[in-house]
């Protein structure tokens, strides 16, 4: 069955700190998708990453990486010198190929960054 | 416009009425979703559409939930006899066209606030 979990519901870190989002998921799947989005204050979700099963690849935009490990089934989200401007929920996401195109989330977590 | 569109942005109902949630999504793209989010939780899918293929409802918590797509643009939700746990945010979703098993970015709208009282 597909499934997302992301353990921490809430993180908090001081402006200028690292810091890594959890993400593991289940599929039974062997082609896959996984996503990462973020919901900011106002609401309207943000699209960061989309990677398929058969790059695991890590990839880098700006602050922003990406460790995605199929060994562990994990696909986890960092974020270097944080900034106030990061402070929202991100949610990571599974998509499999087979079953139709649901899109199951994970329950997300809480980022607070304080200056 | 640019981004994906939804009306109301808010919506307050009493009880047992029904509600009709709208969503217009960015041109071109084929590919549509509704999810629904509760305070404080991840989001639940509950329907997608792509082109004149037949919809993927199984996200659809009840029979008294449906949507229909005119298309390849706007598309409505429909919540009839509404209840207290309906009260969420939906969000609707479009991707451009999905081929074979590749998943395409979903870009989001806004989302319609319901609440049930």
């Amino acid at each position: 069955a597909q499934k997302v979990t992301q353990a921490q519901t809430e993180i908090s870190v001081v402006e200028k700190e690292d810091v890594t989002l959890d993400c593991v998921y289940e599929t039974r799947d062997t082609t896959y998708y996984l996503f990462w989005y973020k919901q900011p204050p106002s609401g309207e979700l943000v699209f960061l990453i989309r990677r398929n099963s058969f790059d695991e690849q890590n990839e880098i935009s700006g602050r922003y990486s990406w460790n995605f490990q199929k060994s562990t089934s994990s696909f986890n989200f960092t974020i270097t010198a944080s900034q106030v401007v990061d402070s929202a929920v991100y949610f990571c996401a599974l998509s499999e190929a087979i079953g139709g195109f649901k899109t199951i989330f994970g329950a997300g977590t809480r980022l607070f960054v304080k200056a | 416009g640019a981004g994906v569109s939804q009306s109301p942005s808010n919506k307050v109902t009493e009880k047992g009425k029904d509600v009709e949630l709208r969503c217009d999504p960015i041109s071109g793209h084929t590919a549509l979703y509704w999810y629904r989010q509760r305070l404080g939780q991840g989001l639940e899918f509950l329907i997608y559409f792509q082109g004149n293929s037949a919809p993927d409802k199984s996200g659809l918590p009840s029979d008294r939930f449906s949507a229909e797509r005119t298309g390849e643009s706007v598309s409505t939700l429909t919540i009839q006899r509404t209840q207290q746990e309906d009260s969420a945010v939906y969000l609707c979703a479009s991707s451009p066209k999905t081929s074979g098993g590749r998943r395409e970015t979903q870009y989001f709208g806004p989302g319609t606030r319901l609440l049930v009282l």
